[in-house]
């Protein structure tokens, strides 16, 4: 089954410090991955898919199949990175519906 | 447009209460999702529509929520006998044609359900 794991609740670093949010995934065949994020009073959103293979907000993710892994990183993490972040997936081949992580809580202090 | 909008935004019942939650998509998508969310937990699914057809429902569907898209608009989830279990947050999402896959989801608000 279909499974994405982020074993992390919380990650907090000082302003500054590079940033690897974890995620680990399961799936039958080659997935299309997702970070969503979402800012304290703000809706959540998705902020990259591996299949853009662009930076956002200075994130990168790099898909590794090799290790089932699709972590979410940063070289200098900013005060309004603070968020929650959740890796996702589809649910199935047909791509229905996404599964989420549970979630990993990004704290940037100063 | 104003993206997606949930109503009501929290709703407070009594255990054994039935309550409904309606959710209007972005206009120009014909695919809504509902999801939901408990505290410490990332969002769960629960059903899904194309237009008006209801294609795929998750085993947390218990026989207690229904939900419809009746003009392939707006959509309700309605849940029956709530019960305390059932407090959370309720997700609903659009996307366009392609889902996942393809495009993003675009979420409300949310609506959250408080069980006394």
């Amino acid at each position: 089954a279909q499974r994405v794991t982020q074993p992390e609740k919380l990650l907090s670093v000082f302003k500054g410090a590079p940033v690897e949010l974890k995620c680990n995934y399961s799936y039958s065949g080659s997935p299309e991955l997702f970070w969503y994020v979402q800012y304290s009073r703000q809706r959540l959103q998705l902020l990259l898919r591996h299949i853009s293979r662009e930076s956002i907000k200075g994130f990168t993710a790099d898909l590794n199949k090799g290790e089932t892994s699709f972590h979410l990183k940063k070289p200098f993490a900013q005060e309004e990175d603070s968020a929650m972040y959740y890796c996702a997936l589809p649910a199935n081949q047909a791509g229905t519906a996404l599964i989420f992580g549970k979630g990993t809580t990004l704290s940037v202090s100063s | 447009d104003t993206g997606v909008s949930q109503d009501p935004r929290h709703k407070i019942t009594k255990r054994g209460q039935n309550v409904t939650f309606r959710c209007d998509p972005i206009s120009e998508h014909n695919r809504l999702y509902w999801y939901r969310q408990t505290l410490g937990q990332g969002p769960e699914f629960l059903t899904y529509f194309q237009n008006e057809a209801q294609l795929e429902k998750s085993r947390l569907l218990s026989d207690r929520f229904s939900a419809e898209r009746p003009k392939g608009s707006f959509s309700t989830l309605e849940i029956q006998r709530t019960e305390q279990g059932d407090s959370a947050m309720y997700l609903c999402a659009s996307s366009e044609t392609g889902g996942p896959n393809t495009g993003e989801l675009f979420f409300g608000e949310g609506s959250r359900l408080t069980v006394l």
